[in-house]
Parts: structure tokens; C-alpha cells; sequence
């Protein structure tokens, strides 16, 4: 069973310039969850995603986005980047009714 | 809205002692649940313990155990004879509602360096 996996791990992009994260799922795990975790400070919930449909958003602005495909896996999108985007982004899936999440190794970004 | 505090932000203890970790959150809702997650330094989080709002009896597991009590709105964890891979970072977490639509808050974390 495999879990979690997210990409790139590590990404350094320049302050307005637009970024996408990827995710894929753990087997069997049709929800999508995205975080982003400030440095020394909790993860934040972004939004997530349940059967391609967005199913919860944080307090995020619109230049966060995102979508889930048919085979559950997950992109988060970033436009016009932020000195304070710079975070690691952590991806988690689930399965439908179950509230324990699994986290992907996450990706850094880095916004000069 | 919901939020949990986490007051403690490092600890450092000597192999073999035990420790215990602090979580204290708020809610409106008569339905939550509370968890506890681990991260390493790899970075991704692990999941430790879930307890929900309706079952306060506390349990050992292993080398960790818990101690969940309403009246104080805390939901502690301890581990017990501490090791080196123990060091990390611990973040309690709370889910309002049931289901996989609900989020987690997390509190900002207590870094454990567990010493040999």
C-alpha cells in the first residue's frame, strides 16, 4: 500500500510568478485535504477535495485554487505569489467517512 | 470557532524519562475529535491518537498513553521511558463534526529532543 505522495519537494519560485503542487492519494482514499505550515507553526487548512468536488475551504485567498482528477490525485495551484507563500505544503488523503488523514512528506516553496 | 493551544514549545529530556505533552482547545460543538500528530523531520505528519468527544476514558498504548478530560477542555499525552526517535515535533489537533468533509486545527507544535 502506498502512500502518500507528493511533488516537487522542494521549489523556489519569484515573488508573482505562479506555482502548481501535485498529490497522489493513498490507495483506496477518495478525499484530498491541502495545508500549508508556516515555519515553527501549525499546519492551516487550505481546502479539500471529495470526488472532484471542492468540499471545505479555509481562510485563503482566491489565489489559492485547486482540483482533484477521476483517479483522486490533487494539484494546488498559486497564482501571483506571495513573499508570505513561502510555507511547506503538506498534502493528506482519506477515505470517505474516516477523519484520520494520511500527510504526504509535503512540499517546500520558497518565494523570493 | 475552534482553537488549540499548545503552551509548551520545546522540551528536552534525557532518554528513559518520561514526558508529557499539553493540549488545550476550545469549541462550540458537543461533537469533535481530538488527535495527536508527530513530525519528524522528514516532514510529514504522523498520526499518533484520535479520541472522540463522547468517550473520555483515557488508555496506555504501547509506550503512549492520554488523559482526555471535558471539564478542563485538555487532551494530554504522555510517553513514557522516552527515546532518541521519539524527537520531533507533536501537534494536537481538533476535527469539529464526523465525516471526512471535517478539518483539523492544529496547534503550533511542541518540540521534543529527546537527549541519549
Amino acid at each position: 500500500e502506498t502512500g502518500v505522495t507528493q511533488s516537487p519537494t522542494h521549489l523556489i519560485k519569484t515573488r508573482g510568478q505562479q506555482v502548481t503542487l501535485r498529490c497522489s492519494s493513498q490507495s483506496g482514499h477518495n478525499t484530498v485535504s491541502w495545508y500549508q505550515q508556516a515555519l515553527g507553526q501549525g499546519p492551516q487548512f487550505i481546502f479539500q477535495y471529495y470526488r472532484e468536488e471542492k468540499n471545505g475551504r479555509g481562510n485563503f485567498p482566491p489565489r489559492f485554487s485547486g482540483l482533484q482528477f477521476p483517479n483522486y490525485s490533487s494539484e494546488l495551484n498559486v497564482n501571483a505569489l506571495e513573499l508570505d507563500d513561502s510555507a511547506l505544503y503538506l498534502c493528506a488523503s482519506s477515505s470517505a467517512g474516516a477523519n484520520v488523514l494520511t500527510f504526504g512528506a509535503g512540499s517546500r516553496l520558497t518565494v523570493l | 470557532a475552534q482553537k488549540v493551544t499548545q503552551a509548551q514549545t520545546e522540551i528536552s529530556v534525557v532518554e528513559k524519562e518520561d514526558v508529557t505533552l499539553d493540549c488545550v482547545y476550545e469549541t462550540r460543538d458537543t461533537t469533535y475529535y481530538l488527535f495527536w500528530y508527530k513530525q519528524p523531520p522528514s516532514g510529514e505528519l504522523v498520526f499518533l491518537i484520535r479520541r472522540n468527544s463522547f468517550d473520555e476514558q483515557n488508555e496506555i498504548s504501547g509506550r503512549y498513553s492520554w488523559n482526555f478530560q471535558k471539564s478542563t477542555s485538555s487532551f494530554n499525552f504522555t510517553i513514557t521511558a522516552s527515546q532518541v526517535v521519539d524527537s520531533a515535533v507533536y501537534f494536537c489537533a481538533l476535527s469539529e463534526g464526523t465525516g471526512a468533509n471535517s478539518k483539523l486545527t492544529f496547534g503550533k507544535g511542541i518540540t521534543l529532543s529527546v537527549r541519549p
